[in-house]
């Protein structure tokens, strides 16, 4: 199965700066992945998918790149309501595999 | 609005059996592949089953293969996870998840919280 990393493992950052996660596939995923936000007892809500389009009601602060095996989350200006874990995930091959998710917190 | 209500989960000691149910709404249940996800208290998440959306096809992940058993019924609008032999490792909490067309998981349920302790 596809082993995904992310890094860091925890992301420290003021209000209003930018955030960059990043997350690398163990082989080619192509453009098929997903990015996650989970909130403290909350479930994972979809960010983006397909590595770069945003879900439904995303804000444009969330933007996603990268293709292959290597993929970035990027936060343009991080608010209060974005602190928070954040997972990848490919859906290339089956089975569907998550990256052990960076904690974005309030430096 | 898509909605997914899990239920089910509790407290269960090794090698004990549990059922969850997942309740959907808000979507044409019958026409979507639906998965189980769980995560482990202060871990990642994992995948641990898919049913498609008419109950033909079914993967496990191997730590759960043999002993969990999904199925569904697009009658009810129900998922379910019958859980069989559990384990300490399969303490977490448990997510019915909606495959967006054989890719990405779209909507999620709140979860539901199994612990496997004696």
């Amino acid at each position: 199965e596809i082993v995904m990393t992310q890094s860091p493992a925890t992301l420290s950052v003021s209000p209003g700066e930018r955030a960059t996660l990043s997350c690398r596939a163990s082989q080619s995923v192509s453009s098929n992945l997903a990015w996650y936000q989970q909130k403290p007892g909350q479930a994972p809500r979809l960010l983006i998918y397909g590595a770069s389009t945003r879900a439904t009601g995303i804000p444009a602060r969330f933007s996603g790149s990268g293709s292959g095996t290597e993929f970035t989350l990027t936060i343009s200006s991080l608010q209060s309501e974005d602190f928070a874990v954040y997972y990848c995930q490919q859906y290339n091959n089956w089975p569907p595999t998550f990256g052990g998710g960076t904690k974005v917190e309030i430096k | 609005e898509v909605q997914l209500v899990e239920s089910g989960g509790g407290l269960v000691q090794p090698g004990g059996s549990l059922r969850l149910s997942c309740a959907a709404s808000g979507f044409t249940f019958s026409s979507y592949e639906m998965n189980w996800v769980r995560q482990a208290p202060g871990k990642g998440l994992e995948w641990v089953s898919y049913i498609s959306s008419s109950g033909s096809t079914i993967y496990y992940a191997d730590s759960v293969k043999g002993r969990f058993t999904i199925s569904r019924d697009n009658a009810k609008n129900s998922l379910y996870l019958q859980m069989n032999s559990l384990r300490a490792e399969d303490t977490a909490v448990y997510y019915c998840a909606r495959l967006y067309y054989d890719d990405f998981f779209d909507y999620w349920g709140q979860g539901t919280l199994v612990t496997v302790s004696s």
